[in-house]
């Protein structure tokens, strides 16, 4: 079935470092991809997506490339900022006419502490 | 609007109690959802619901039930509370066509004893 495998975390970093967090993902054909923050106490939110292969994603500094060739879409920010801080989650929603069509496929997700 | 509502925050069960997790939104959204969140694991799917009268299992179903009598609530129950389902719940809604897009409740966390 699909999947989708994140960076181990926790990542720490310091205010204006670059941040990446690796994603791949195993799906068959052409799944959408995501990224949703989960900011301390609350839900997840989704912070940025693409639906085709070399779409890019983007939202509040964040960015994030469908790349098919090696199944990625690693999130990155030139800039972090203390407010950043959060846990990141990479998912997939499978292609159309597959089983996990509809549905959303969670990685592990990774703590981000972003410090002064 | 109030966005997707949760009850309660917490709650804590004793091995072999039922209980109930609400879950309301008031966005119309046909979509609905459960997952629960544990440590290193990110989100599984429990159930979820296209529609008021339409209910189907996600992941990880056993040991819950849902229902969908109403566009706007969705309750879980746990028929038989085992410490495995010691976890965060959240409950999700989204339009239809925009499944991926799904608002998140705050979150019940759960601790079965």
């Amino acid at each position: 079935g699909d999947s989708v495998t994140q960076m181990e975390g926790p990542v720490t970093l310091s205010e204006e470092a670059f941040l990446t967090i690796n994603c791949t993902y195993t799906a068959t054909g052409y799944p959408s991809l995501f990224w949703y923050v989960q900011y301390p106490g609350e839900g997840l939110q989704l912070l940025l997506k693409a639906t085709k292969a070399d779409d890019k994603g983007s939202n509040k500094g964040f960015e994030a490339t469908y790349r098919k060739e090696t199944t990625s879409f690693h999130l990155e920010k030139g800039s972090v900022q203390v407010s950043d801080s959060a846990v990141y989650f990479c998912a997939l929603s499978g292609a159309a006419g597959g089983t996990s069509y509809g549905k959303l496929t969670f990685g592990q997700g990774t703590i981000l502490t972003v410090h002064p | 609007n109030a966005g997707v509502t949760q009850t309660p925050k917490f709650q804590v069960l004793k091995t072999g109690q039922s209980m109930t997790l609400q879950c309301a939104q008031d966005m119309n959204h046909e979509y609905m959802s459960w997952y629960r969140q544990d440590p290193g694991m990110g989100l599984r799917l429990i159930h979820y619901s296209v529609g008021a009268g339409i209910t189907d299992q996600g992941e990880v179903p056993n040991g819950y039930n849902v229902s969908r009598s109403t566009t706007e609530d969705f309750p879980l129950r746990l028929l038989s509370a085992a410490p495995s389902q010691t976890s965060v719940y959240f409950c999700a809604s989204s339009y239809s066509g925009r499944i991926y897009e799904q608002y998140f409740g705050p979150g019940t966390r759960l601790t079965v004893t």
